[in-house]
């Protein structure tokens, strides 16, 4: 069964300092990987999403995320961090082994300090 | 487009009650999910359906069921509420077939209570 860890469930930074979320998936197979952002007391949207071809994908707000094959990994970064940033942020996996459902990281909650 | 609908936003339930959770969506997909958010535990899939009249169960299907009668609605069902399933349940739809089957589209979540 495929898996997905987001290493620390909060990430503290502060405005205008470099955003970094980890995700690393446990697959030989490269997957369709995600991040989506839940921001508070709503549902998850897309944040960016990488499926073929290029490895660093951009997103949405200025985030972008590197696919790294040989170190099974999807971080998250963002340059400068805004206060609208601060939410839930979910690393998602699928496509492996044929199956479409994906499977989601724990989350990581962004805090970002004025 | 409405996107992905769920009613209701919030209820309370005392153990043993039952209700119904409905799910819609205007976007013709052909799957669609049930999860439950808990803190620190991520999203757990509940149920899913790739289509109309069929279901599946997730990895945690114990106490819920599910019914897919028409492509637009997936309803969760309770039958004897527990503590348990305190929790925030939301609902995701998505195409089939191909990379752009895994984006899924999330509604804004049923926060639901039982005491």
């Amino acid at each position: 069964a495929q898996s997905v860890t987001q290493l620390g469930s909060h990430v503290s930074v502060s405005e205008g300092a470099l955003v970094l979320l980890r995700c690393n998936y446990s697959s030989s197979v490269p997957p369709y990987l995600f991040w989506y952002v839940q921001y508070p007391n709503q549902g998850l949207q897309l944040l960016l999403k990488y499926t073929t071809g290029a490895t660093l994908v951009k997103g949405i707000n200025g985030f972008e995320a590197e696919f790294k094959k040989s170190e099974t990994s999807f971080h998250l970064t963002k340059p400068s961090a805004h206060m609208s940033d601060a939410a839930e942020y979910f690393c998602a996996v699928s496509g492996v082994g044929g199956s479409y459902i994906p499977t989601f990281g724990r989350g990581t909650s962004l805090i970002v300090h004025p | 487009n409405a996107g992905v609908t769920q009613t209701p936003k919030f209820r309370v339930l005392k153990t043993g009650q039952s209700m119904t959770l409905l799910c819609a969506q205007d976007m013709n997909h052909e799957y669609m999910y049930w999860y439950r958010q808990d803190p620190g535990m991520g999203l757990r899939l509940i149920h899913y359906s790739v289509g109309e009249g069929t279901t599946a169960k997730g990895e945690v299907p114990d106490g819920y069921n599910v019914s897919r009668l028409k492509k637009q609605n997936f309803l969760l069902g309770l039958e004897s509420a527990a503590p348990s399933q305190t929790s925030v349940y939301f609902c995701a739809s998505s195409k089939a077939g191909g990379p752009m089957a895994n984006e899924q589209f999330f509604g804004p979540g049923t926060r639901l209570t039982v005491l």
